[in-house]
C-alpha cells in the first residue's frame, strides 16, 4: 500500500512551458485534492474531485487544469507556466464519509524561471 | 469563511521538555473538524492529531495533546517530553463537517517552525 504518490518530486520549468504533476493512490479513495504550498504560507486548494469525472475548482485555481478519468488517478495541468506557480504542490486524498482525515503525498517543488 | 491564526511563527524547546503551539480559529459553523499536521523538511505532510468539535474531550496521542477551548476557538497542541525528531513546521487546519463539495478541504494556518534544541 503505497498510499498517496506524486511524481516529479521537483522540477524546473521556463515561462510559458507546460507540464503535468502526477497524483496516484491506490486507497480507493473517492475525494481527492491538489493544495499549493508558497513559502511561509499554509497550503491552499486548487482544484478537487469527488470521483472520477467530476472535478471542480478550489480557491486558486487559475493558471491549472485537471481530470479524473479514473479513482486513482488525479493528474494537475500547467498549461502556460508563470513564475507565480513556483510552489510546492501537494496532492491528497480521502474517503469522504465524515471526518475522514486527508491524506498526503510527498509534494512536487516546482521553479518557474 | 473560516479562517486559521497560528499566531506564533517560530518556537523553540529543549529536548525533553514540553511545548504549547497555539492556534485560533473562526467559524460560525457549530460542528467540524480540527488537525495539527507535521511537516518536517521532508516536506511530507504527517497527521499528528484530530479533534471533533461535537467531543468535549481533548485528542491524545502519545506524547501529544491538545486543548481545545471551542467557545474561545482555541485548539493549542501541547507536546510532551520533546524529541530532536519533532522539529518540524506545525499546521493547524480546520475542516466543516458538511458534506459534499469543496466541503471537504482543509483550511490551513500558516504554521509553526518548532524548533528542538539537544
Amino acid at each position: 500500500n503505497a498510499g498517496v504518490t506524486q511524481t516529479p518530486k521537483f522540477r524546473i520549468l521556463k515561462i510559458g512551458q507546460s507540464m503535468t504533476l502526477q497524483c496516484a493512490q491506490d486507497m480507493n479513495h473517492n475525494y481527492m485534492y491538489w493544495y499549493r504550498q508558497d513559502p511561509g504560507m499554509g497550503l491552499k486548494l486548487i482544484y478537487y474531485s469527488v470521483g472520477a469525472g467530476i472535478t471542480d475548482k478550489g480557491e486558486v485555481p487559475n493558471g491549472y487544469n485537471v481530470s479524473r478519468s479514473t479513482t486513482e488517478d488525479f493528474p494537475l495541468r500547467l498549461e502556460l507556466a508563470a513564475p507565480s506557480q513556483t510552489s510546492v504542490y501537494f496532492c491528497a486524498s480521502n474517503w469522504a464519509s465524515g471526518g475522514e482525515t486527508q491524506y498526503f503525498g510527498p509534494g512536487t517543488r516546482l521553479l518557474v524561471l | 469563511a473560516q479562517t486559521v491564526t497560528q499566531s506564533q511563527p517560530e518556537m523553540s524547546v529543549q529536548e525533553a521538555e514540553t511545548v504549547t503551539l497555539s492556534c485560533t480559529y473562526d467559524t460560525s459553523e457549530s460542528d467540524y473538524y480540527l488537525f495539527w499536521y507535521k511537516q518536517p523538511p521532508s516536506r511530507q505532510m504527517i497527521l499528528v492529531i484530530r479533534q471533533e468539535a461535537y467531543k468535549q474531550q481533548n485528542a491524545t496521542e502519545n506524547r501529544f495533546s491538545v486543548n481545545f477551548q471551542k467557545a474561545a476557538k482555541s485548539f493549542s497542541l501541547k507536546i510532551s517530553d520533546s524529541q530532536l525528531g519533532d522539529a518540524a513546521m506545525y499546521f493547524c487546519a480546520y475542516r466543516t463537517t458538511n458534506s459534499g463539495g469543496s466541503n471537504y478541504k482543509l483550511t490551513f494556518g500558516k504554521g509553526t517552525l518548532l524548533t528542538v534544541n539537544p
